[in-house]
């Protein structure tokens, strides 16, 4: 069966940098894209960017240029996003999905990141 | 930077039929914006309802439908049950980026 597993819990500083993992079972890792997606405390979900497993071309939000990078490792079939230069309004629960482009399907369980000095 | 608004909050009963809506600041949403549809409950991570307008995953109950409605998407729970209450978001991709609603918030009294 499909599975999205993320990593755990992180309690970082500010200025400091976040590696999220995301790891994909049960179905051609390269057939679909992953989606991530944060959501502030009491907020509605955010989308951060893509990344195409096969290739791994990326698109980020603009928002968040300059400061995520996603990646992927095939051999492991897990994808990873990164967010530098934290600030408390990072705070937020850090979820990746998988995607076709029109489809949404299934989600992670979620990461909270707490950035707290 | 474009915004899609929902509703913020709806009240219904039991077995009462609700439609959400979804709205695009730059213009009219059409099945080219893949309308996407999620349920959320407190402390749960979005689940998918609806994709690409209209379509239900395996999962979805019966009860979910999507549509383009005067210019929105909009997603129509028939015969709500108590357990529908929700969170619920919907997901537009516009200029190259995927964009969520404001969410609604669902309460079934």
């Amino acid at each position: 069966q499909v599975q999205v597993v993320q990593s755990g819990a992180e309690v970082k500083k500010p200025g400091a940098s976040v590696k999220v993992s995301c790891k994909a079972s049960g179905y051609s890792f390269t057939s679909y894209y992953i989606q991530w997606v944060r959501q502030a405390p009491g907020q509605g979900p955010e989308w951060m960017g893509v990344i195409n497993p096969s290739s791994g071309r990326t698109v980020y939000a603009q928002k968040f240029q300059g400061r995520v990078t996603m990646t992927r490792d095939t051999s492991t079939t897990t994808v990873y996003m990164e967010l530098s230069s934290l600030r408390s309004e990072d705070t937020a629960v850090y979820y990746c999905a998988r995607s076709t482009v029109p489809d949404w399907d299934y989600w992670g369980q979620g990461t909270l990141v707490t950035v707290s000095s | 930077q474009t915004v899609m608004t929902q509703e913020p909050s709806l009240t219904v009963s039991p077995g009462e039929t609700v439609t959400l809506t979804c709205a695009s600041s730059t213009g009219a949403v059409t099945s080219g914006y893949y309308p996407n549809w999620f349920q959320q409950k407190s402390g749960q991570a979005p689940r998918a309802l609806i994709y690409s307008t209209t379509n239900k995953h395996s999962w979805t109950p019966a009860r979910f439908s999507g549509s383009l409605l005067g210019g929105k998407a909009a997603l129509t729970l028939s015969g709500v049950q108590p357990e529908d209450e929700a969170e619920y978001y919907c997901l537009l991709y516009s200029g190259g980026a995927w964009v969520f609603g404001g969410g609604t918030k669902l309460t079934v009294l």
